[in-house]
């Protein structure tokens, strides 16, 4: 199993531009989640999704959405990137049932800033 | 609405000596709650977790944490502690009674290990 696979690790954009950090997992995982992570702040969650067709907002959603049309997959999306965004990003995912479960595992991240 | 706390921005241990980081949360019912470490430009990495059972529980490299629900805690403890365990630590809560899924994170701690 390639686990969480996060694309692009790094990605650089300028105020108003738009883009979409990918997230996959192949690990049949009916939660899948995004947060941020900030010097001082921890990570924070955006978004999550508990199956596929089922998202919702978590402690700082503003300026982000997603979908998750896939079990697999669960993009997140910047419609008009702010320099407030510039972070790194972590897509996480988990199962419900059996060994290890409830345990997010984490994709390496992605490095986003915004000019 | 679930929080973490965790109090302290960094811990300087010396080699050889016990360490404990401390962790406390907010939440209603009863909460799952984890421990993950990240080392250095990397991703999360999952070293024990709290569902039900002994308050006392065991994970990865040697480390274990006390689940004391009168005191809302979950300090993170290693009996003798090694350079190589300098690393950021993050305590995180999962609300099981709201139905929401939510994974909350603390600001993280950061560990340091002195030979």
């Amino acid at each position: 199993n390639a686990g969480v696979t996060q694309t692009p690790k790094f990605q650089v954009l300028k105020t108003g531009q738009s883009m979409t950090l990918q997230c996959a997992q192949d690990m049949n995982h009916e939660y899948m989640s995004w947060y941020r992570q900030d010097p001082g702040m921890g990570l924070r969650l955006i978004h999550y999704s508990v199956g596929a067709g089922i998202t919702d907002q978590g402690e700082v959603p503003n300026g982000y959405n997603v979908s998750r049309s896939t079990t697999e997959d669960f993009p997140l999306r910047l419609l008009s990137a702010a320099p407030s965004q510039t972070s790194v990003y972590f897509c996480a995912s988990s199962y419900s049932g059996g060994t290890g479960a409830n345990v997010l595992t984490f994709g390496a991240g992605s490095r986003l800033t915004v000019l | 609405a679930q929080s973490v706390a965790q109090p302290e921005d960094q811990v300087n241990v010396a080699e050889g000596n016990p360490l404990t980081v401390k962790c406390t949360y907010s939440v209603s019912g009863n909460p799952y709650l984890f421990w993950y470490v990240q080392y250095p430009n990397r991703g999360l990495q999952f070293l024990l977790k709290y569902i039900t059972g002994d308050n006392l529980v065991k994970g990865s490299y040697g480390f274990e944490a006390e689940f004391n629900k009168s005191q809302t805690s979950f300090h993170l403890k290693k009996p003798s502690a090694l350079v190589s365990d300098s690393a950021l630590y993050f305590c995180a809560v999962r609300d099981n009674n709201s139905g929401t899924y939510k994974y909350i994170f603390g600001t993280g701690t950061r560990l340091k290990v002195l030979a």
